[in-house]
């Protein structure tokens, strides 16, 4: 089975600005999720694009989908310190990346 | 409902000895997953059920690693003969799949740490 690839593999911002990661997969999907994990804990479920979907918002988060270019793009805006966590994508089912660690410097 | 909980939290163990977990979904999610995940890696998949059916195990899942989920609630984790290459975060989650269209949106327990001695 695929997994997505991250990246970057960490990110750096300050409180206030955008943080922006990316998603690569292989083969066809269904549709394609992200996840927040803070350290030491479990993953919590951000949002669900389908592959009928190019683009979906909530909150502070705007996902993208190109399923011709086997990829998805993960945009906080407004970053807060609380956003501090790393970030996976799941392109179909069961399936992790290394995601990728942001940090949001106060 | 109170979401997924997984029980221990923590667990040390020896080397050799054999350590069991255990994990409640959300009272009406029909589908339970195990993963496991090391530091600065994402989490591995390692088996699911669809309510006391297993139907998919990693080869990642040695001989040394059983899953049940007797009566399609609660599910145990059982690794015997520990090795230290098995300490990580063992994560357990849950979802609920019908109909024709599956999402796989999973909600996760908070994990149970192993550290293997």
């Amino acid at each position: 089975s695929q997994q997505g690839e991250e990246d970057p593999q960490a990110l750096s911002i300050q409180e206030g600005e955008n943080a922006t990661m990316n998603c690569s997969y292989k083969t066809s999907i269904n549709n394609l999720q992200w996840y927040r994990q803070n350290s030491g804990r479990g993953l919590v479920h951000l949002i669900l694009i389908r592959s009928n979907e190019r683009e979906k918002h909530s909150g502070r988060l705007r996902v993208t989908l190109d399923t011709s270019k086997k990829s998805s793009s993960l945009l906080i805006t407004a970053s807060r310190a609380a956003d501090t966590a790393s970030y996976f994508c799941a392109p179909g089912k069961s399936t992790f990346g290394d995601g990728t660690t942001l940090t949001v410097k106060p | 409902d109170t979401g997924v909980s997984q029980d221990p939290r923590h667990k040390i163990t020896k080397r050799g000895q054999n350590v069991t977990f255990r994990c409640d979904p959300i009272s009406e999610h029909n589908r339970l997953y195990w993963y496991r995940q090391t530091l600065g890696q994402g989490p591995e998949f390692l088996t699911y059920f669809q309510n006391e059916a297993q139907l998919e195990k990693s080869r990642l899942l040695s001989d040394r690693f059983s899953a049940e989920r007797p009566k399609g609630s609660f599910s145990t984790l059982e690794i015997q003969r520990t090795e230290q290459g098995d300490s990580a975060m063992y994560l357990c989650a849950s979802s609920l799949e019908f109909g024709l269209e599956r999402t796989d949106t999973q909600y996760f327990g908070p994990g149970t740490r192993l550290t293997v001695l």
